[in-house]
């Protein structure tokens, strides 16, 4: 059971917009900056989005963070089929003294 | 450029100890104020923080692993390593080494290692 919720997929076409959602509490989300991960099969997980909205070096502009009190959410605006993924969430928790992961959401490109 | 690389026994049986060490190249695992994490992957699941030690050699792990893990410092081969006792079949997984740190008010993992599955299985 992960501390952090998230949805476990979501889908679009090509060109859409797909939204993922990641929901915590005052102790991470709530108090402290999230990040997301971008997964591919049989790959490490990559530093994608960091405090909340941060896109790291070379990640389009289609992936967009934010935050809102114990929830944050990823969206990625133009959808495309290399960005079939798994995303995941993560924000440091001030009561456990390290960092916590969302379960993951799987983004399908239909 | 920072890079780390897991090696160790793919396969340990049950109640055995599983062995893991992670190699830094780029970075020193003493000279900057990094947290050397594990982080585990059961196939098909999430990412698991397992645990971490600090460049001055504290150390942190998760509670779900009751006391099983231990991770060290080998300074002389820039190296940490993950031990974990009494492994059953609920500690396979895929472990990944990754270096954690704050960076603009925020704890995130900018480097990780290609990953290592780790199968517990007589």
């Amino acid at each position: 059971q992960s501390v952090l919720t998230q949805t476990p997929s979501a889908s679009g076409t090509p060109g859409q917009r797909v939204t993922i959602s990641c929901s915590g509490s005052s102790s991470n989300v709530g108090t402290n900056t999230v990040n997301w991960y971008q997964q591919f099969p049989g790959t490490a997980p990559k530093l994608l989005i960091y405090k909340n909205s941060q896109r790291t070096s070379g990640v389009p502009d289609r992936f967009s963070g934010s935050k809102s009190g114990t929830s944050a959410s990823l969206a990625i605006s133009g959808l495309q089929s290399e960005d079939e993924a798994d995303y995941y969430c993560a924000a440091w928790d001030d009561s456990l003294k390290c960092p916590v992961f969302g379960g993951g959401t799987k983004v399908t490109v239909l | 450029q920072v890079q780390l690389q897991e090696s160790g026994p793919g396969l340990v049986r049950p109640s055995q100890t599983l062995s893991l060490s992670c190699t830094v190249s780029g970075d020193s695992i003493t000279g900057s104020t990094y947290h050397w994490t594990w982080v585990r992957q059961p196939a098909g699941e999430g990412l698991e923080w397992v645990g971490r030690i600090s460049t001055s050699g504290s150390t942190k792990y998760n509670s779900s692993l009751k006391s099983r893990a231990s991770i060290s410092l080998d300074p002389s081969k820039n190296q940490f390593s993950l031990k974990v006792d009494s492994v059953t079949a609920a500690d396979t997984a895929v472990y990944y080494c990754a270096r954690g740190g704050w960076s603009s008010s925020s704890f995130v993992f900018d480097s990780w290692g290609q990953g290592i599955l780790v199968t517990v299985s007589s």
